[in-house]
């Protein structure tokens, strides 16, 4: 089966950089995916990594290691919009069957 | 484009009462799923149909039945409501691709109450 590793919560300033961590352990791993929900709504997608390195998406970074299983999400410039939970995700079967983590609440303050 | 719909918004259930809940996309997909989040928790996969036609069991299955009415709607039936089935139900879709792009589209979910 599959399982994934995130922190449960994580607090920062207004402005300030998160990185949110994410390990996996797959078989079969085609990639890697972040999810944003905020409290009360739908999973909206972030951002996807297949191959090793960064992928930068606005504010949001997302970074995947395959040989270490384990990728990141970095938020920069931090807004209070950004206060929600965010979701890591593997893809290991075609047909886009996801695995998600746990989730890490972020909280952003003034 | 209304993307993904889900009805009903709201739904409460006495324990072994039956209900189906509805979820149609506009998108073109070919894959749709059934997900359940517990409060504080992430999404389970319950069941999930990689195309017209198919239907597959999820990480947790027991409990529930699906029907992939065409290529639109994919419904999830519970016949037997149980009180470990509250929960939030989220309908998703994706282009089914052979690399797993793994980019979903929600719907924004039905809230199930079984008491």
């Amino acid at each position: 089966g599959q399982s994934l590793e995130q922190p449960s919560e994580v607090t920062a300033v207004e402005g300030a950089i998160v990185q949110i961590n994410c390990t996996y352990q797959t078989s079969g791993f085609y990639g890697l995916s972040w999810y944003q929900q905020h409290d009360g709504g739908a999973p909206t997608f972030l951002s996807y990594n297949a191959l090793d390195g960064l992928e930068e998406t606005g504010r949001f970074s997302s970074f995947l290691s395959r040989s270490d299983s384990y990728g990141y999400l970095l938020l920069q410039e931090l807004q209070m919009k950004d206060s929600a939970s965010y979701f890591c995700a593997v893809s290991s079967a075609a047909g886009n069957k996801l695995t998600f983590g746990g989730g890490t609440r972020v909280l952003v303050k003034p | 484009n209304a993307g993904v719909t889900q009805t009903p918004k709201f739904q409460v259930l006495k324990t072994g009462q039956s209900m189906t809940l509805q979820c149609a996309q506009d998108m073109n997909h070919n894959s749709m799923y059934w997900y359940r989040q517990d409060p504080g928790m992430g999404l389970r996969l319950i069941y999930y149909s990689a195309s017209e036609g198919t239907t597959d069991k999820g990480e947790v299955p027991n409990g529930y039945n699906v029907s992939r009415l065409n290529k639109r709607e994919f419904s999830l039936r519970l016949e037997s409501a149980a009180p470990s089935q509250t929960s939030v139900y989220f309908c998703a879709s994706s282009v089914t691709t052979s690399g797993g792009a793994g980019t979903q589209y929600f719907g924004p979910g039905t809230r199930l109450t079984v008491l």
